[in-house]
């Protein structure tokens, strides 16, 4: 049972250049958004989010968008430099009567920066 | 900057017995989560923990699983009668306020091996 999905298990981009990564969801209750990106053997940092009640977030490099219609958001990175290599996550969550709700991951995505 | 801190970074028990993974949430979070990533799958979600009392738990977290704020400051996952599928990255989660969905923030996780 996929509720997030993310594709791509790696992605290989030359460092000055875009970062792309993609993921989409399944769950219509889903309302909140984020991602975040693993270094071997730490744990996930969060990077940025976005509530469903808009349509792009954008923090420094970083800009997610999110397309409600086609359930699908997707991260940006520009420019991809070589500190960006680690693994990102896709989360979701679905508010449910105020409790603390738990994030559904996908599988993550292996980004490598090449010099 | 505030983080989530586990101990110990890596556990070795065996099976059949009890064991206990300790976090310090970040100190003025309200909300406190469990998490763990078996090798080469998802990060899944647990528990959450909010006002002393479990909020949610999925159906990972069966009887076999507690958790516990025992003082002010700690929050531990205890698992009684470990099984070696329970070997797995344990991560622990807080977040400071749910109504603006405030991100989780992790700690660097715990290594559970059960031999």
């Amino acid at each position: 049972d996929q509720q997030v999905k993310q594709n791509s298990p790696s992605l290989s981009v030359q460092e000055g250049r875009i970062s792309i990564l993609n993921c989409d969801y399944t769950n219509s209750m889903f309302d909140y958004f984020l991602w975040y990106k693993k270094y071997p053997a730490e744990g996930p940092t969060f990077l940025i989010s976005i509530s469903s009640i808009k349509d792009k977030n954008e923090d420094g490099r970083f800009t997610v968008f999110l397309n409600k219609s086609a359930k699908h958001l997707s991260l940006h990175i520009v420019p991809s430099q070589p500190g960006d290599s680690a693994v990102y996550f896709c989360a979701a969550s679905a508010r449910s009567g105020g409790g603390a709700d738990g994030l559904t991951f996908g599988k993550g995505t292996h980004l490598i920066i090449q010099p | 900057e505030p983080e989530v801190t586990q101990t110990p970074s890596h556990q070795v028990t065996q099976m059949g017995q009890e064991v206990i993974l300790r976090c310090v949430p970040i100190s003025n979070h309200l909300y406190f989560y469990w998490y763990r990533q078996i090798l080469g799958q998802k990060v899944e979600f647990l528990v959450s923990f909010y006002n002393n009392e479990i909020s949610e738990k999925s159906e990972i977290f069966d009887d076999q699983f507690s958790v516990e704020r025992p003082d002010g400051s700690n929050f531990t996952l205890k698992i009684r009668s470990t099984k070696l599928e329970d070997s797995a990255m344990y991560f622990c989660a807080s977040s400071p306020l749910l109504m603006n969905q405030q991100p989780q923030h992790f700690g660097d996780g715990t290594r559970l091996s059960i031999l």
